[in-house]
């Protein structure tokens, strides 16, 4: 069964502040992991990875990935308050489609 | 990116009654599409997979007879909570994989049972 595992749980920050997300797996047959971020609703797409080593970038968002080491980061940097939201690493795996959640990182960027 | 649509987005109502929720692709077809329940503060834990044309595929400790899933055409799946009682309040969340298997949400549906 494939497993996904965020860290921290929840980070509290102040507006400028530059921070790092974790997100490490264990699954059978992987294909590609993404990020995505919920406010109040459903989550929105950030990134896709497939490839060890490429960094994906959109504004103050990139991420990387690792294959080797299994795990991959969400950076954001210049925080706002309006990146105050849950953090969702999922990893697109065995079966066609389905994706396994980590816990989610809760990030809280006070102005 | 590509959109999907779930309605109602919050619904009310009582113990013992049945609630459809639906879930499109606006601008793609989705041959499986995902039913995702999230409880306050957790992540999102799948229900099951809705496939066009088949029968639903129900993750383990998820009760069949309970949230009926039909795909009835290739941009829509319902899910209906039957007979619902207090313990089904939660937060509904549907989404469909378009052809970059980017999988896209819909808004999502809170239901309270009273």
């Amino acid at each position: 069964e494939d497993k996904v595992v965020q860290s921290p749980l929840s980070l509290v920050v102040h507006e400028g502040d530059t921070v790092t997300l974790n997100c490490s797996y264990e699954v059978t047959n992987f294909r590609s992991l993404l990020w995505y971020k919920q406010e109040k609703k459903a989550p929105t797409f950030l990134f896709m990875l497939t490839s060890s080593g490429i960094e994906k970038k959109s504004g103050r968002l990139s991420s990387i990935l690792d294959k080797k080491e299994l795990f991959s980061i969400l950076n954001i940097t210049a925080t706002q308050t309006g990146d105050s939201a849950v953090y969702l690493c999922a990893d697109f795996g065995t079966s066609y489609g389905k994706l396994t959640f980590g816990q989610g990182t809760i990030l809280t960027v006070h102005p | 990116g590509a959109v999907v649509s779930q309605h109602p987005s919050w619904v009310i109502c009582k113990s013992g009654t049945s609630v459809k929720i639906e879930c499109r692709s606006l601008d793609f077809q989705a041959t499986t599409m995902f039913w995702y329940r999230q409880f306050p503060k957790q992540s999102l834990m799948l229900m099951a997979t809705s496939n066009e044309g088949s029968k639903a595929t129900y993750e383990q400790g998820v009760e069949k007879d309970k949230f009926l899933i039909n795909h009835a055409s290739l941009t829509l799946s319902t899910l209906t909570v039957t007979s619902a009682h207090p313990e089904d309040s939660s937060f509904y969340i549907c989404s469909a994989p378009e052809r970059k298997n980017i999988q896209y949400f819909g808004a999502g549906t809170r239901l309270s049972v009273l």
